[in-house]
């Protein structure tokens, strides 16, 4: 039968402004949460990490919000630039015992020149 | 410091063959983790490898496996290949298990076609 993909969630942001992307995290156990990047043919990248005892973090032109109360991560992204277009994962250490990291599903964001 | 790298970087086999990946983790990183990134399902862990036993498994089937070896470095082989196997295949490597803050690095992955 015909597999069905998951639906990537997209953003289209023009070159300069801000983008905000979500992520609804699933373990209100989770301590760690980690944004990764990817591009197009490469392996996810780092961007910035944040423990739970923290809401917020604030990295090279990212910041990290972490709201527990209802399990909500976002990544902000300032200025864009067309190196931005990658899609986006927030990861969470879910379950130590069993698997390191769990990651979401992705956000494509598109950098409009 | 290199970063982590996987050979080959593209794999085209037909149903019913085996293969493997290889992986070196960056220098001094003694965890390897193995993950299938596929459009349907997403990143979804394989397997952790930590000074050559395997610390965490996900939900794959027995036709995956993998090893560590004792410079770190890491193979995972999937037999009896099927049309679903077609995925990226990523490496990922840290400095320790089991610990809150851990980062996973990961190569550009092996992309493995199955026909």
């Amino acid at each position: 039968g015909e597999s069905v993909g998951l639906h990537l969630p997209t953003l289209s942001v023009q070159e300069g402004d801000n983008s905000i992307i979500n992520c609804a995290y699933s373990n209100s156990a989770s301590d760690y949460f980690i944004w990764y990047k990817q591009e197009s043919g490469k392996g996810p990248q780092f961007i910035i990490d944040i423990r739970s005892n923290m809401d917020k973090r604030q990295g090279q032109r990212v910041t990290v919000l972490l709201n527990k109360t209802v399990k909500h991560l976002s990544l902000q992204i300032a200025a864009t630039q067309p190196g931005d277009s990658a899609v986006y994962f927030c990861a969470e250490n879910r379950d130590l015992g069993n698997e390191k990291l769990t990651f979401g599903t992705g956000t494509r964001l598109t950098i409009i020149p | 410091k290199a970063g982590v790298t996987q050979t080959p970087r593209y794999l085209i086999k037909t149903r019913g063959q085996q293969v493997t990946l290889s992986c070196s983790p960056i220098s001094g990183h003694r965890s390897v983790s193995w993950y299938q990134q596929t459009p349907g399902q997403g990143l979804q862990f394989l397997f952790e490898y930590f000074s050559e036993t395997q610390r965490n498994k996900g939900n794959f089937p027995g036709r995956f496996s993998g090893r560590q070896f004792s410079n770190s470095r890491s193979e995972m082989n999937v037999s009896t290949l099927e049309l679903g196997d077609s995925a990226l295949y990523l490496c990922a490597s840290s400095l320790a298990v089991g610990q809150i803050n851990e980062k996973l690095f990961f190569g550009s992955g092996t992309q493995l076609s199955v026909l």
